[in-house]
């Protein structure tokens, strides 16, 4: 079984650039999650989407978006960068949806690295 | 406003010895929790879960559970140089929320 799929592994832009970031969810799991990693931080939770809706999102400004499609696949994307948006961008994907087990574990992808310079 | 607390470390343990990593969460309505480990630069890997009080047996690794008070932790028997890395404690379920709330880590480094 194919695990989480994300793309690019790295990424590299210049400020006010616009970066798009990939991911392709375990076959079956319909719950995508993105996550940011900063240097030395923890994992912050960006935003949530479930059968091609998003479900909620985390504390980042509106710069932060992105969209699933109908494949389950979804896409990360960021506005007007700045150099704290360096980070290593988590995807990961879950079984759970509304109303199942909240016992589902995440599973993530390879994650990524977006540098900007 | 949930908070998932570790210790940082560096947790440092001799090869063989057991591993304790804790940790700790402020929402008393959590329901499930999860063990991952993420070596430098990796993205990080699901070690086991449990969501019941007591023990949870996986090979080296035991989890356990105590929602009373609100502590849950990780033991490695005989802990191999392979097993350095940042261990991360994850909670969800709190309200029904499908969000996991992780904290920030400890770094356990097993030397020979």
């Amino acid at each position: 079984e194919a695990g989480v799929t994300q793309s690019p592994t790295h990424l590299i832009k210049t400020r006010g650039q616009q970066a798009t970031l990939r991911c392709s969810p375990i076959s079956g799991h319909t719950s995508v999650y993105w996550y940011q990693q900063a240097l030395g931080l923890g994992l912050q939770f960006l935003l949530w989407y479930d059968e091609g809706e998003e479900r909620n999102r985390g504390n980042f400004p509106p710069r932060f978006s992105g969209r699933q499609f109908p494949n389950y696949s979804s896409e990360l994307n960021v506005n007007a960068l700045e150099l704290e948006d360096s980070a290593l961008y988590l995807c990961a994907s879950s079984s759970w949806g509304q109303g199942s087990s909240l016992n589902s574990p995440l599973h993530f992808g390879n994650g990524t690295r977006l540098t900007v310079t | 406003q949930k908070e998932v607390e570790q210790n940082s470390g560096p947790l440092s343990v001799p090869e063989g010895a057991i591993a304790s990593l804790n940790c700790t969460y402020s929402d008393r309505g959590s329901q499930s929790f999860f063990w991952y480990r993420q070596y430098s630069g990796k993205s990080p890997e699901l070690i086991m879960f449990i969501y019941s009080n007591g023990d949870k047996e996986d090979g080296r690794f035991t989890a356990q559970l105590n929602k009373a008070s609100q502590y849950v932790s990780l033991l490695i028997r005989d802990s191999q140089p392979s097993d350095s890395a940042t261990y991360l404690c994850a909670v969800n379920g709190a309200g029904g929320s499908y969000i996991p709330t992780f904290g920030r880590g400890t770094s356990l480094i097993v030397h020979p």
